[in-house]
């Protein structure tokens, strides 16, 4: 079965700092992927996804991430972080198992910034 | 365009209660979820569908039932609900089986 594995569990940052959100997947087929960002109290909303192509994916309010398919990761970047940005950040595999694509999702990453 | 509507928002059950959780999209998508997430356990899927009249098991399928009658409804049910039921509940649906998903707002759900 695939698993999605999010080695950042809590993330602290302060504004303008840098942000890399690792996410790594097992399996081996064609996979879909996903980052979703939950702010507090909120349901979860889409950030970006990857399908096929340009595996340098941009998405809303200035993330983007990378596709790797040797290092099975699909990692999350921001160049500049904002107060705003604390949230819990989920990635996400699509993958086909049997005649269907079933989707997993990690465990979460909680981030906060400090203004 | 209201998306995903899930109802109820909150709910407190007694141990042994039953309860039908309601997802209704507007945008004509295919594929719902129902998740549950817990703290530390991300979202977990219980059952799916794939279309009007189908549905599937997910990971944790244990306890819940569901129903697709119509294109624009799935239903959670909990026949005799547990403690370990208490949660909360996200719907989802999509236009494609691969992904692209569109969430509700969530159910909290206590069970005491």
């Amino acid at each position: 079965a695939q698993s999605v594995s999010q080695h950042n569990h809590h993330v602290i940052l302060s504004e303008a700092a840098s942000l890399e959100l690792g996410c790594n997947y097992s399996y081996g087929g064609t996979v879909n992927l996903f980052w979703y960002v939950q702010y507090p109290g909120q349901h979860l909303q889409l950030l970006l996804k990857y399908f096929s192509g340009d595996p340098l994916v941009k998405g809303i309010k200035g993330f983007e991430a990378e596709f790797i398919k040797s290092k099975f990761s699909f990692n999350l970047r921001k160049p500049s972080v904002q107060w705003s940005d604390t949230a819990e950040y989920f990635c996400a595999v699509n993958a086909r198992t049997g005649g269907s694509y079933i989707p997993t999702f990690g465990r979460g990453t909680s981030l906060i910034v400090h203004p | 365009n209201a998306g995903v509507t899930q109802t109820p928002k909150f709910r407190v059950l007694k141990t042994g209660q039953s309860m039908t959780l309601l997802c209704a999209q507007d945008m004509n998508h295919e594929y719902m979820y129902w998740y549950r997430q817990d703290p530390g356990m991300g979202l977990r899927l219980i059952h799916y569908s794939v279309g009007e009249g189908t549905t599937a098991k997910g990971e944790v399928p244990d306890g819940y039932n569901v129903s697709r009658l119509k294109k624009q409804n799935f239903l959670l049910g909990l026949e005799s609900a547990a403690p370990s039921q208490t949660s909360v509940y996200f719907c989802a649906s999509s236009y494609s089986n691969r992904g692209g998903y569109t969430f509700g707002s969530g159910t909290r759900l206590t069970v005491v």
